[in-house]
């Protein structure tokens, strides 16, 4: 069974500092897909991640995908208040995604 | 071009009476998959179809179903409802080329 597990579970950002979210997993798969969920939302798309060493940046955030660790992470640079929301990595494997915890941002002054 | 769209977006049932969820997804998108999202299980997998047929399942019970139409419109049936069946159902369409999925708004679904 797949395992996707991200860390921190909650972080807490000061407004202009950098942070990265983690994303393990436990099965061979090289799509990984990054989702922003504000509360009572649904699923926002951010990134798509199709190869072993793709890279996308938007704006703030960075995402990154290294198959053969088996890790993404999501880099948040210079944090702003609108970034708060919870972020989940997600693994498609056997035309299913198996989604991360989630990692919930809050960022402070 | 029109989001995935899903209805009712909130409903309230009691428990052993059975709901149905629809959702329309985004023009020219032939999968959808359904996810089940509650604060304790998080975001788990349900199923999914593709022109019709079920293409992959999840581990819930038989009293989770669904279907998908010629027009790819699908819908999903829970039978019995019981009290954790309380959750957000999302519907989501899937592109063809990266596989990335869209997510509609969601269904709240509450069983007293």
């Amino acid at each position: 069974e797949l395992k996707v597990e991200q860390n921190p579970l909650f972080l807490s950002m000061q407004e202009g500092k950098n942070y990265t979210i983690y994303c393990n997993y436990s099965t061979t798969s090289d799509r990984l897909y990054w989702y922003r969920q504000d509360p009572g939302k649904s699923l926002e798309s951010l990134f798509v991640l199709l190869s072993n060493g793709a890279v996308k940046q938007e704006g703030r955030l960075m995402a990154s995908l290294d198959t053969k660790a088996r890790l993404s992470t999501l880099h948040i640079t210079a944090a702003v208040h609108d970034l708060s929301a919870t972020y989940f990595c997600a693994v498609d494997f056997a035309s299913k995604l198996t989604f991360g915890t989630g990692t919930r941002l809050q960022v402070t002054l | 071009k029109a989001g995935v769209t899903q209805t009712p977006r909130y409903l309230i049932k009691t428990r052993g009476q059975q709901v149905t969820l629809s959702c329309s997804p985004i023009s020219g998108h032939r999968s959808v998959s359904w996810y089940q999202q509650t604060p304790g299980q998080g975001l788990q997998f349900l199923f999914e179809y593709f022109s019709e047929t079920q293409r992959n399942k999840g581990n819930f019970p038989g009293r989770f179903s669904g279907r998908q139409f010629s027009n790819s419109r699908s819908e999903m049936n829970v039978s019995t409802l019981e009290l954790g069946d309380s959750a957000l159902y999302l519907c989501a369409s899937r592109t063809a080329n990266t596989g990335e999925l869209f997510f509609g708004e969601g269904s709240r679904l509450t069983v007293l």
